[in-house]
């Protein structure tokens, strides 16, 4: 039972383009959601996050949308840097669950110079 | 600020071979969680302790993985015996109280051969 999905295994976009990276979710009940960042021999790290009461939220070059009837969110990086390339991890939880954090498979960004 | 930390970096071992996981949180941090991420997937929560309680082991495949946090700060994950199916990247995350941001470890790579 995939509650978090990421659709797209990869990306591939041209440095100073947008990138977006797409997240569907069936549980009605996750009401914050998050993105994460991973390179390789690292662990994830936080990148930005949306609760359900917002649908847009901002800082710096990184955008998240939450689209709540359609279960959807998306993360949209302008313009994307060589860096950004790395996987991108969706996370989803509901409230009074204890932070529990529900992840997405993954896409993996390459950004090329 | 010290990150969190994790040993060993690598571990491979045989089938029915016993090993176990260290992670010590970021000081101060009341909530530790441990991930399983097999390639292609994204993290799956194993348990979460808060101090040293344990507060969601739902995913922990009891009869061979135990945890244990026994002071409120370091913990170890522990898999007897192991099987084909454990080989994973092991993470280990902790947070303020739970709601906040999870900070992630760089994780263990486990190969059971």
């Amino acid at each position: 039972d995939q509650q978090v999905k990421q659709n797209s295994p990869s990306l591939s976009v041209q440095e100073g383009r947008i990138s977006i990276l797409n997240c569907d979710y069936t549980n009605s009940m996750f009401d914050y959601f998050l993105w994460y960042k991973k390179y390789p021999a690292e662990g994830p790290t936080f990148l930005i996050s949306i609760s359900s009461i917002k649908d847009k939220n901002e800082d710096g070059r990184f955008t998240v949308f939450l689209n709540k009837s359609a279960k959807h969110l998306s993360l949209h990086i302008v313009p994307s840097q060589p860096g950004d390339s790395a996987v991108y991890f969706c996370a989803a939880s509901a409230s009074g669950n204890t932070g529990k954090l529900i992840f997405g498979q993954g896409t993996t960004l390459q950004v090329k110079p | 600020e010290a990150g969190v930390a994790q040993s060993p970096r690598y571990k491979i071992i045989e089938k029915r071979q016993s090993v176990a996981f260290w992670c010590n949180p970021i000081s101060g941090h009341a909530t530790l969680y441990w991930y399983q991420q097999i390639l292609g997937q994204g993290p799956k929560l194993l348990i979460q302790f808060q101090n040293n309680g344990v507060v969601d082991d739902s995913q922990l495949p009891k009869d061979r993985f135990s945890a244990e946090r026994l002071k409120g700060v370091d913990s170890t994950l522990k898999i007897q015996p192991a099987k084909l199916e454990d080989s994973a990247v092991y993470l280990c995350a902790s947070s303020l109280s739970g709601q906040e941001t999870q900070y992630f470890g760089p994780g263990t790579r486990l190969l059971v051969l």
